[in-house]
């Protein structure tokens, strides 16, 4: 059974940093390249970022670009997110999220982590 | 980057009613599209994709059509745990895009 167990999400001050993870089971992790998602209280949903199963590939959404690093340890079948200078509008549930293969959408989330920016 | 516009942004229904949400496209994405179902507190759960590929487990009553820049989530009889917000997702470019979700909730 596919599992993804994200963690790391608090309540950080504005300016601040948090790193999210994210715990694969359930599949082989190291052929799939996943996606970090996030909903704002009340709000849809918003792509943050991608990486490429083989790590050559990263992609952000323009606004975390520069802001927000996403990672892989594929020995360990762990995601990362670094987020950096985090403002108010980043507070969110952050998914992490697996890509289809061979389709490319999303065909599992993980049960997501809260992070809230406020002082 | 490519816009999705979904309709209604809300809908009111009653068990057994049959449901359509539109989403479309701002310019063409083949078939690489996606239908997600959440409930409050949950992640998002995958329908359909590739259009009109219904996901394994989820019940024939869910169908999704359309290709280029224009489709369709249909639930043919609604049932009572259909309540909830549904979302498409294209997937032909990065950034990867959503439509801004339908309610559906309890006439």
């Amino acid at each position: 059974e596919v599992q993804l167990v994200e963690s790391g999400g608090g309540l950080v001050q504005p300016g601040g940093s948090l790193r999210l993870s994210c715990a694969a089971s359930g599949f082989t992790f190291s052929r799939y390249s996943m996606n970090w998602v996030r909903q704002a209280p009340g709000k849809g949903l918003e792509w943050v970022s991608y990486i490429y199963s083989g790590l050559t590939t990263m992609l952000y959404a323009d606004s975390v670009k520069g802001r927000f690093t996403i990672s892989r340890d594929n020995a360990k079948s762990t995601l990362s997110l670094q987020m950096d200078s985090l403002r108010a509008e980043d507070t969110a549930v952050y998914y992490c999220a697996r890509v289809s293969s061979p389709y490319g959408d999303i065909d599992y989330w993980g049960p997501g982590t809260l992070v809230t920016v406020s002082s | 980057d490519i816009q999705m516009t979904q309709s209604p942004s809300s809908l009111s229904a009653s068990v057994g009613d049959r449901v359509t949400i539109t989403c479309r496209a701002s310019q063409g994405i083949t078939i690489e599209l996606s239908w997600y179902q959440q409930k409050p507190g949950k992640a998002p759960k995958r329908l359909i994709y590739a259009a009109s590929n219904l996901q394994s487990g989820v019940p024939s009553r869910f169908s999704g059509s359309g290709s280029g820049t224009d489709f369709t989530l249909t639930i043919s009889t609604l049932q009572p745990e259909d309540f909830a917000t549904y979302y498409c997702l294209q997937y032909a470019r990065y950034p990867r895009t959503f439509g801004q979700g339908t309610r559906v909730d309890i006439k």
